[in-house]
């Protein structure tokens, strides 16, 4: 499974549009990205996934270049309630039921 | 129904006595997963069932026994734990085949368990 590195922590104003950078180099052709999010006390929630490209839906967008070694999460605009921990994760397309591992994921503070 | 529903949410729990978590999903998905998640860390997998059969265990002290009685239930049972084992744990729940992975995995709010 691909590794990937994120940024500890980050810090944004309310209203400001976030992007959370993860770096994962040994990316496999069959590989898709996936980011969650975690509140504290809570399980992780889906936020999006994607191959290539661009994908957005309600809440997220996701850039993924062309040689797919690095994604951006982009939250737009975002609040308080979006104070979270954010994780990246790369998994295999295709096979069966595997191993989801989470890295170190990157802390967002959203103050006033 | 899309969620995950874990029970209880809070145990305290002592080092001699047994006790199980339990986890439920009526999603259909064919795989069910324990996370451990200590404060400020990521979650840790601990255990994967795929169609009702354990497909992936992480090296879990004997202590933690995983079941999956049918498609929709799993537990975790506790016995003799030890105060390190105090931890959030977490049911997550997929499709087996990451052919469609639309939504992706599906996490429950948890259990705390506090071992004294």
């Amino acid at each position: 499974l691909a590794k990937t590195t994120q940024p500890i922590s980050m810090d944004s104003y309310e209203g400001q549009e976030v992007n959370i950078t993860c770096s994962h180099n040994n990316i496999a052709t069959n590989d898709y990205i996936t980011w969650y999010q975690q509140f504290p006390s809570q399980g992780p929630r889906f936020i999006i996934q994607g191959y290539k490209t661009k994908v957005t839906n309600e809440v997220a967008s996701l850039f993924i270049p062309a040689d797919r070694k690095s994604s951006t999460l982009s939250l737009p605009r975002v609040s308080l309630s979006d104070t979270a921990v954010y994780y990246c994760l790369v998994l295999p397309r295709g096979g069966t039921a595997s191993k989801l591992t989470f890295g170190t994921g990157t802390r967002l503070q959203v103050t006033l | 129904d899309t969620e995950v529903t874990q029970t209880p949410k809070h145990l305290v729990m002592g080092m001699t006595n047994k006790k199980s978590l339990k986890c439920e999903q009526h999603m259909g998905h064919r795989a069910m997963y324990w996370y451990k998640q200590k404060a400020k860390k990521p979650p840790e997998l601990m255990f994967v069932y795929s169609y009702e059969k354990l497909s992936i265990n992480e090296s879990v002290p004997s202590r933690f026994s995983p079941e999956c009685p049918n498609s929709s239930l799993l537990n975790l049972h506790l016995h003799a734990l030890q105060p390190e084992d105090s931890a959030l744990y977490l049911c997550a729940s997929s499709q087996a085949s990451l052919l469609d992975i639309t939504g992706g995995y599906t996490f429950g709010s948890g259990t705390r368990l506090t071992v004294v």
